[in-house]
């Protein structure tokens, strides 16, 4: 299967502990995305790579959140100190950025995401 | 920023029925408009777009229609089965993008 893969699939944990999150990319893409979406809402956006640099962050991202992209490929999003608030479905895309072409879009393909559980 | 109205928030239809689900957005730069489906424990999944210089697009049960002076777009499912059971997002965009921006969506029920 190529296409983007996210472990764990379900996560639980209790309030106040640390989790960590993986996204590996389709393997040519260089852009790396992340969402957050809570029942009944679509994803929100929350930060992404473009290579290793991270380019952007929403202002959804608190100082509890930290995405990291060592290498240009696989991506790691770990929160701290996990809130209840914190509850969601987590999903990573990909991208090729074809910017450079006029005209062009760069489609996002969407990993199946964690779901995180705080208690 | 852009602002993204979906209508309905919710449908209901009968296995073989036509769905359609209206999006009306305000950023008169927008000239790209993908539709994503996504189906529950999945992540969205882009089934149809279409750029600011065509009305239509089909591909097979499903279309979508631009009307760019008026700013709205709509997506056709003809024939509906229960594995279009999903929720759709319409994503308005210029092609220049950084990320993606979702409103809540459209969630679709096809009754067996």
């Amino acid at each position: 299967d190529t296409g983007v893969s996210q472990n764990p699939r379900h996560k639980i944990t209790k309030r106040g502990q640390n989790v960590t999150f993986r996204c590996d990319p389709i393997s040519e893409h260089n852009r790396l995305y992340w969402y957050r979406q809570t029942l009944g809402q679509g994803p929100e956006f929350l930060t992404y790579f473009q290579n290793e640099a991270q380019l952007e962050k929403s202002r959804l991202l608190s100082d509890r959140f930290s995405a990291e992209r060592p290498k240009g490929s696989f991506s790691t999003l770990e929160i701290q100190r996990t809130e209840q608030g914190d509850s969601a479905m987590y999903l990573c895309a990909s991208s090729f950025d074809r910017t450079y072409q006029l005209d062009s879009y760069n489609e996002q393909f969407f990993g199946p995401g964690t779901r995180l559980t705080v208690l | 920023g852009e602002n993204v109205e979906q209508h309905p928030s919710t449908l209901s239809v009968q296995e073989g029925d036509s769905a359609v689900i209206k999006c009306t957005y305000s950023d008169s730069a927008s000239n790209y408009f993908p539709w994503y489906k996504q189906e529950l424990g999945k992540g969205p999944q882009l089934i149809i777009d279409i750029r600011s210089n065509v009305g239509e697009k089909k591909d097979q049960r499903i279309a979508v229609t631009l009307n760019k002076t008026a700013k709205h777009f709509s997506l056709h499912i003809t024939e509906t089965q229960p594995e279009d059971s999903a929720v759709y997002f319409c994503v308005p965009l210029e092609t220049s993008y950084d990320k993606v921006i979702f409103g809540p969506g459209t969630s679709l029920s096809v009754i067996p």
